[in-house]
């Protein structure tokens, strides 16, 4: 089975800080996703990417940043940490229009 | 662009009773359709998928799906829920031509009754 995995389950920043979600995904997948989860809003796309040093903006960007320096990881940047920002962040990679695979989550609280 | 509605944002069942969680969704041609669950402090699991072909779907955990064109519909049915059945689920669509990215909807949190 693919693996989707997340460093952190649990992160908690201050105010400003630069906040790093790293994502690592092993089965060669050339699509990956961050989405953020919230209650009621369902999830959001931040970024996504189909290839290494290739990025797509999704539909709340602001506020972040991606990097993909090699293909299996994906990492999402808080350049500077807001409250607003507290969230579940979710991982995925896909090779195929067949579905995503989610990583566990990072529940991220910016203090 | 796609969208998906998940008209219901609780629902309380009674175990053994029979679940529709429903899902529609705008798209101008026939989507890709997901069914996910997520279980409290989990990532989301695939439950089924629909791409062409039979529109009942069968998924994993006993659930099934009927994708209704007219109806622009794409409702997750299991006959008899269990406890553990407990948890939140997200319809999405992809667009066929678009990649491989998905929308979801916003969610139905499932709470069962003993």
């Amino acid at each position: 089975d693919v693996k989707v995995t997340q460093s952190s389950r649990y992160l908690v920043k201050r105010t400003g800080e630069k906040v790093f979600l790293e994502c690592v995904q092993d089965m060669d997948h050339e699509n990956m996703f961050w989405y953020r989860q919230d209650p009621g809003l369902g999830l959001r796309l931040i970024y996504f990417s189909y290839d290494v040093k290739m990025k797509e903006k999704g539909d709340i960007p602001e506020g972040y940043s991606v990097s993909r320096e090699k293909k299996e990881r994906f990492s999402l940047i808080l350049e500077s940490a807001s409250t607003n920002q507290t969230s579940m962040y979710l991982c995925a990679s896909t090779q195929t229009p067949y579905g995503y695979t989610f990583g566990s989550g990072t529940r991220l609280t910016v203090v | 662009a796609q969208s998906v509605t998940q008209p219901d944002i609780h629902i309380t069942v009674s175990e053994g009773a029979s679940l529709e969680l429903r899902c529609n969704y705008s798209y101008g041609a026939t989507p890709y359709l997901f069914w996910y669950v997520q279980s409290p402090g989990q990532g989301l699991q695939l439950l089924l998928k629909y791409f062409s072909g039979d529109t009942l779907v069968q998924g994993i955990k006993g659930f099934e799906a009927e994708f209704k064109r007219s109806q622009s519909s794409f409702n997750l049915r299991k006959p008899s829920v269990h406890w553990s059945d407990a948890a939140e689920y997200f319809c999405a669509v992809g667009a066929r031509n678009a990649g491989n990215m998905l929308t979801f909807g916003g969610g139905t949190r499932l709470m069962v009754k003993p």
